[in-house]
């Protein structure tokens, strides 16, 4: 039983540029939240998807979209990117709408340049 | 919305020492309180939680208390190994909520 995959595992990308990282959740878990981790810092919560819909958001920028699929896959979009959107960005899931622990993938890391 | 601390930012132990890590929250609604286990390059790993209808958790070398009253939880890690050495985030939600994680603790044991 897979867990929470991610990729790409490393991207470097340029100040301006888009970019989109994905997610396919544990299986059996139907939501996702993406989080955005800085060196030395705990996880940020970006935004929370169940049922194919942005349920929860945390305080980032309109830069940052999202979607999810209907097999519960999940991408993370990132608009004009700054050099301070250098971070990891991980993906979690979790089963039963997000109302139990969530599990996290080995995340994506973005350098900006 | 929740803010959650943690201390210290470093700590440091002896080999077969004890290590406790503390955290506090803001939201007296939050129920749920897992502590995360980040090794150098790799994904945040639940090593433990307690829900706030328990006072005391207890996995082996590892023991969680909470306090809800004074709004505050620990891990407590007994009889350290040098695989223990990591960065270790506790978190706070309520039912449904977000996850809102404290900046973490680095832990090194040493030999």
């Amino acid at each position: 039983d897979a867990g929470v995959t991610q990729s790409p595992t490393h991207l470097i990308k340029t100040r301006g540029q888009q970019v989109t990282l994905r997610c396919s959740p544990k299986s059996g878990h139907d939501t996702v939240s993406w989080y955005q981790q800085a060196l030395g810092q705990g996880p940020q919560f970006i935004f929370q998807y169940y049922e194919e819909e942005e349920r929860q958001r945390g305080n980032f920028p309109d830069r940052f979209s999202g979607h999810q699929f209907p097999n519960y896959s999940s991408e993370l979009n990132v608009n004009a990117l700054l050099l301070g959107d250098s971070a990891l960005y991980l993906c979690a899931s979790s089963p039963g709408g997000g109302r139990n622990t969530i599990y996290f993938g080995e995340g994506s890391w973005l350098t900006v340049v | 919305g929740e803010n959650v601390e943690q201390h210290p930012s470093t700590l440091s132990v002896q080999e077969g020492d004890s290590a406790v890590i503390k955290c506090t929250y803001s939201d007296s609604a939050s129920n749920y309180f897992p502590w995360y286990k980040q090794e150098l390059g790799k994904r945040p790993q639940l090593i433990i939680d307690i829900r706030s209808n328990v006072g005391e958790k207890k996995d082996q070398r590892i023991a969680v208390t909470l306090n809800k009253t004074a709004k505050h939880f620990s891990l407590h890690i007994t009889e350290t190994q040098p695989e223990d050495s990591a960065v270790y985030f506790c978190a706070a939600t309520s039912y449904g909520q977000n996850f809102v994680f404290g900046p973490g603790t680095r832990l090194s044991v040493l030999p």
